[in-house]
């Protein structure tokens, strides 16, 4: 069975701060990983990928992925108040349709 | 930006009734999904279709369900003898090979 797992919070952070989000996952065959963002009542919106081992940076987001340690974070820099939602972790994992885990709730203070 | 566009965005139904949920994926994409997200849940996988036929399907996806693409660009999910557990969010999304998926807004169903 192939899974991914979060914290599903409630994070709270001040408006202004790093906000650290975590995921692992089960399968060692990892290809792609995905967060998501839902706001309550809407879809995930997609918001970074990653592919490979390391950091990938897109303005105030950065996805980290370390596949030896089957882990997947999400850091959004200089939080704001419209950065409260949900936040989900999906993985492609072999040959299986892309797999959420249950997410994370953010909340921003300001 | 290219969207994927679901309809009806809410369905009420009487117990035992079939629905039909309606999307249009994004045009160039080839792969189509079924999700569902029962209030307070995870997302879950129900069936992926490729090629004019379902590629994958979860445990959900029983015979109940049945998903169709009758024409060049509507991918529809009907749900046979709907039962008050169905109640949920249906999201359709697409995808190019191994991209990240592109959802639409959503059906709210409601069964009564």
């Amino acid at each position: 069975q192939k899974e991914v797992e979060q914290n599903s919070g409630p994070l709270s952070v001040p408006e202004g701060a790093i906000a650290s989000l975590n995921c692992t996952y089960s399968d060692r065959v990892s290809q792609s990983f995905f967060w998501y963002r839902q706001y309550s009542g809407k879809s995930p919106e997609l918001i970074m990928s990653i592919y490979s081992n390391g950091d990938k940076e897109d303005g105030r987001f950065t996805a980290q992925l370390n596949k030896a340690s089957q882990y997947v974070s999400l850091l959004i820099r200089d939080s704001q108040p419209s950065d409260s939602a949900t936040y989900l972790c999906a993985g492609l994992m072999g040959n299986t349709p892309l797999v959420f885990g249950k997410g994370t709730r953010l909340s921003v203070i300001a | 930006e290219p969207e994927v566009t679901q309809t009806p965005s809410h369905q009420v139904t009487q117990m035992g009734q079939e629905v039909i949920l309606r999307c249009v994926p994004i045009s160039n994409h080839l792969y189509f999904y079924w999700y569902r997200q029962i209030l307070g849940q995870k997302v879950e996988f129900l069936v992926s279709f490729y090629n004019n036929e379902i590629s994958e399907k979860s445990e959900i996806f029983d015979d109940q369900f049945s998903v169709e693409r009758p024409d060049g660009s509507n991918f529809t999910l009907k749900i046979r003898s709907t039962k008050l557990e169905d109640s949920a969010m249906y999201f359709c999304a697409s995808s190019e090979l191994s991209d990240g998926y592109t959802f639409g807004s959503g059906t709210r169903l409601t069964v009564v």
